[in-house]
């Protein structure tokens, strides 16, 4: 079945607790992305990648840190986590930047910074 | 800078109601418009794709349109469930490779 998968679902942890959130698809895409989605403010972009070894900034990059080493993964990395990072995040991906197909997207990860 | 609002923020219906959903944006050089479904908590379901070239797609019971001189999309959904209650949310894509979505609009169909 094609999807993006995320893991974990659901993580709580302590500020400034390094952690890593992945993210991995099985349709051979170019293009991954990341979203966090807060009330009232919607689905914002952190990062992107048009292809290993190329990632890019979103709107709202401040505090992530993202890899493509790999076509399939593109790991969200927290380097010392706040609470204002406290969020749901997806994980996209699509072929030719998603111009033909649109896009596909995981099922989130729930994060909680205490 | 692309601006997408979707109005209303919330609706409630009778089970078997036709209704429709809107997405408004402001810059109409688009490549594609993509309607997405998310509940509570989960993530998004890609429910419709509409290219930039194209007017309309249909699947099933729901019928999105897209008027780009207009700067209009709307998400029809004939005989509503209330399985179809979710959000339901439009993403554009632009002259950059993001989505650019709206806030969503609140769908609860009551029996």
């Amino acid at each position: 079945e094609a999807q993006v998968t995320q893991n974990p679902r659901y993580l709580i942890t302590v500020t400034g607790k390094k952690l890593t959130v992945t993210c991995s698809q099985n349709m051979n895409h170019e293009y991954m992305s990341w979203y966090r989605q807060d009330p009232g403010l919607g689905l914002r972009q952190i990062y992107y990648s048009m292809n290993v070894e190329v990632t890019d900034k979103g709107d709202v990059p401040e505090g992530y840190k993202v890899s493509r080493k790999e076509k399939r993964n593109f790991p969200l990395i927290l380097e010392s986590p706040s609470p204002n990072q406290t969020s749901l995040y997806f994980c996209a991906s699509s072929s030719f930047g998603g111009r033909i197909y649109g896009y596909t997207f995981g099922s989130g990860t729930r994060l909680t910074v205490v | 800078k692309q601006e997408v609002t979707q109005i209303p923020a919330a609706l409630s219906v009778p089970e078997g109601e036709n209704l429709v959903l809107n997405c408004s944006f402001t810059d109409s050089a688009i490549y594609n418009l993509q309607w997405f479904r998310q509940d509570p908590g989960k993530g998004l379901t890609s429910l419709l794709l509409i290219q930039s070239s194209q007017r309309e797609q249909t699947s099933g019971r729901l019928n999105a349109s897209l008027d780009k001189s207009s700067g209009r999309s709307t998400l029809y959904i004939a005989a509503s469930q209330p399985g179809d209650s979710a959000t339901y949310l439009c993403g554009l894509q632009g002259g950059s490779e993001k989505l650019v979505f709206g806030k969503g609009t609140k769908l609860t169909v009551n029996p």
